[in-house]
């Protein structure tokens, strides 16, 4: 069965600093991942997705993500970030053949002005 | 264009009434999930239409169930409730073909609370 783990519940990172949250997964074949963020008693909005390519990934607001298939994993990074980017992340694997999501348990991220 | 739109967003139940959530997805997109969000389970599968049928369903009890239309607007239905279905019903869309690059999008979610 496909599975992801986020092994961080929280993540605590200064305005300005890079950010990690990270994220490993467990399916056979291959695998299409995808991060979510969800605000404050707000829906899931869609950051980015792996497919197939390369594996730095851009997506929506400076947000970037690594595959690395040797490591299992998709680490969704920041460069620079902001005190607007504090929010349960989600990293996400997609059922094969299927349009049906497993998530991981999530990362609340806070980012300390 | 408009995203996944749900209705309606806040609710109070009580033990043993019945519940009904819509979902409107994003126009073009025939496939409709619905997702149950808790702070003890996370964010879990309930199921999944297509065509107005139902493609995937989740480890849900019967209580649980959907149809989706021809404008393939979807609902969800909750009978008999309990204290613990509370929760933050999710509706996600997508174009529903079976290529995996399709991004599925979600709606703000419906907050269901029983007394």
């Amino acid at each position: 069965a496909q599975s992801v783990a986020q092994p961080e519940d929280q993540v605590n990172v200064a305005e300005g600093n890079p950010l990690t949250v990270k994220c490993t997964y467990s399916v056979s074949g291959n695998p299409y991942l995808f991060w979510y963020v969800q605000y404050p008693n707000r829906g899931l909005q869609f950051l980015l997705k792996y497919i197939t390519g390369d594996n730095l990934v851009k997506g929506s607001y400076g947000f970037e993500a690594e595959f690395n298939k040797s490591q299992t994993s998709f680490h969704l990074k920041k460069p620079s970030a902001l005190v607007s980017d504090s929010a349960l992340y989600f990293c996400a694997v997609r059922d094969r053949g299927a349009q049906k999501l497993v998530f991981g348990q999530g990362t609340r991220l806070t980012i300390n002005p | 264009k408009a995203g996944v739109t749900q209705t309606p967003r806040y609710l109070i139940k009580t033990r043993g009434q019945q519940v009904t959530l819509s979902c409107s997805p994003i126009s073009g997109h025939r496939s409709v999930s619905w997702y149950q969000q808790t702070p003890g389970q996370g964010l879990q599968f309930l199921f999944e239409y297509f065509s107005e049928t139902q493609r995937n369903k989740g480890n849900f009890p019967g209580r649980f169930s959907g149809r989706q239309f021809s404008n393939s607007r979807s609902e969800m239905n909750v009978s008999t409730l309990e204290l613990g279905d509370s929760a933050l019903y999710l509706c996600a869309s997508s174009l529903g073909t079976q290529v995996p690059r399709n991004t599925i999008y979600f709606g703000e979610g419906s907050w269901l609370t029983v007394v």
